[in-house]
């Protein structure tokens, strides 16, 4: 079981938004920089969202980040086909003091 | 462009060692800090052990910690991961991972390394 939680599949249509939960603590996510991160089977993580809610350089608008209290969000609007993927959620941890990841969520484009 | 290249898996019996490296090339290797990740077969992305640039700060997973020893050679523009006591929860492909300068966080990954931990 993973220190951030989030839920196991979602999905949307194309044209859709949908939205990505990460659940935490007052020891990560309350006090620190989220992070997310899309990855497509085969091929290497590719970060998304850094500082919470900054997209690295070359990241469509299409992916924005957000974060409140012990929770954060992805939110993927105008969704295409080449979305279908699993997202994972990270931060930092400080009663644990490194790094964890989010269980991941697959993400299905009906 | 950047290039890690990991090496160093394979079949290992439980209670075995192994050491992982990890070759890098295409960007200055002394000034990114790096990680392992891990994926075991069918789960999600886990977190191993994370070092500094010039090896002062080094972090490991509870999972690994007093089994697993994160390493590099700046000269060798090279980083390691030892791993002994090796249980069958081990069992899974390590990635070696670069730090962006910006974002300070994981950016470039290698191909991965299977570890298969089986008696």
């Amino acid at each position: 079981q993973s220190v951030l939680t989030q839920p196991p599949s979602t999905s949307g249509t194309p044209g859709q938004r949908v939205t990505i939960s990460c659940s935490g603590s007052s020891s990560n996510i309350a006090k620190n920089y989220v992070y997310w991160f899309q990855h497509l089977p085969g091929t290497a993580p590719k970060l998304l969202i850094y500082n919470s809610d900054q997209r690295p350089s070359g990241v469509p608008d299409r992916f924005s980040g957000s974060k409140s209290g012990t929770s954060a969000s992805l939110a993927i609007s105008g969704l295409r086909s080449e979305d279908e993927a699993d997202y994972y959620c990270a931060a930092w941890d400080d009663n644990l003091s490194g790094r964890v990841f989010g269980g991941g969520t697959k993400l299905t484009v009906l | 462009e950047v290039q890690l290249v990991e090496s160093g898996g394979g079949l290992v019996q439980p209670g075995g060692s192994l050491r992982l490296s990890c070759v890098a090339s295409g960007f200055t290797f002394s000034s990114h800090s790096m990680n392992w990740v891990r994926q075991a077969p069918g789960r999600g992305l886990e977190w191993v052990s994370y070092i500094s640039a010039s090896s002062s700060a080094i972090y490991y997973a509870d999972s690994v910690k007093g089994r697993f020893t994160i390493s590099r050679d700046n000269a060798k523009n090279s980083l390691y991961l030892q791993m002994n006591s090796l249980r069958v929860e081990d069992t899974a492909v390590y990635y070696c991972v670069r730090d962006g300068t910006l974002t300070e966080w994981p950016e470039d990954w290698g191909q991965g390394a299977l570890v298969t931990v089986s008696s």
